[in-house]
């Protein structure tokens, strides 16, 4: 059974850092490529990075918002993503998934952990 | 990358049909046979519903259906049931580089 389970995240004052992960199971991590999705209510879903499957930096994208700031890893002997977050702002106040890409969408994510920056 | 356009609510009474719109442009929905449907109840995690275009993963039923035109895209729920009702959000290839955007939600009541 596929499993994804996201960890990290917490209450942090703007301008702090937070390290999220999220372990897999249930396939073979390595084949394939990775996302970060947050929602928020009032902006519903939204791409914040995603990874190719071997982790190269070369095939890293992220959303203008947190470009600079957020960095997505992975490791492929550990069966984990990484989201290092930087220099968070209230904005980044959201629950963040992480989610498997087959088939051109997103077929497996996470549970979800929440995000909250405020002073 | 903007967000895809969608109507932000959209309702129907049990057994009746709702279909949600998703209007992008050629660089992603019109560029690409690549769209997706996520359903997300309260609290959940999102799941996919329909993905390129207008094929169902299995599981889901066949009430849910998905089509394209242009730069527009669409979600069909007939048949709707209580269990319907949730947040839909649609979903685009837009390159390489830029990965999945998403659209804006709409929030499915049933009455």
């Amino acid at each position: 059974e596929v499993q994804l389970v996201e960890s990290g995240g917490g209450l942090v004052q703007p301008g702090e850092s937070l390290r999220l992960s999220c372990a897999a199971s249930g396939f073979t991590f390595s084949s394939y490529w990775m996302h970060w999705v947050r929602h928020t209510p009032g902006k519903g879903l939204v791409s914040v990075s995603h990874i190719n499957p071997d982790g190269s930096s070369s095939s890293t994208s992220y959303a203008d918002s947190v470009k600079g700031r957020f960095t997505i890893s992975r490791d492929n002997a550990k069966n984990t993503l990484y989201l290092q977050m930087n220099s968070l702002r209230v904005e980044d106040t959201a629950v963040y998934y992480c989610a498997r890409s087959s088939d051109w969408c997103l077929d497996y994510w996470g549970q979800g952990t929440l995000v909250t920056v405020s002073s | 990358q903007s967000a895809l356009t969608q109507p932000p609510s959209a309702s129907g009474s049990p057994g009746q049909s709702v279909t949600i719109s998703c209007t992008g442009t050629s660089s992603d929905v019109g560029g690409y046979n690549y769209v997706s449907w996520y359903q997300q109840h309260p609290g959940k995690a999102p799941k996919v519903m329909i993905y390129e275009v207008s094929k169902r993963p299995s599981g889901v039923p066949d009430r849910f259906s998905g089509s394209k035109s242009g730069n527009t895209a669409s979600l069909t729920v007939s048949g709707l049931q209580a269990e319907d009702e949730a947040d839909y959000y649609c979903s685009s290839h837009a390159g390489s580089n830029s990965g999945y955007v998403f659209g804006t939600g709409t929030k499915v009541s049933v009455l």
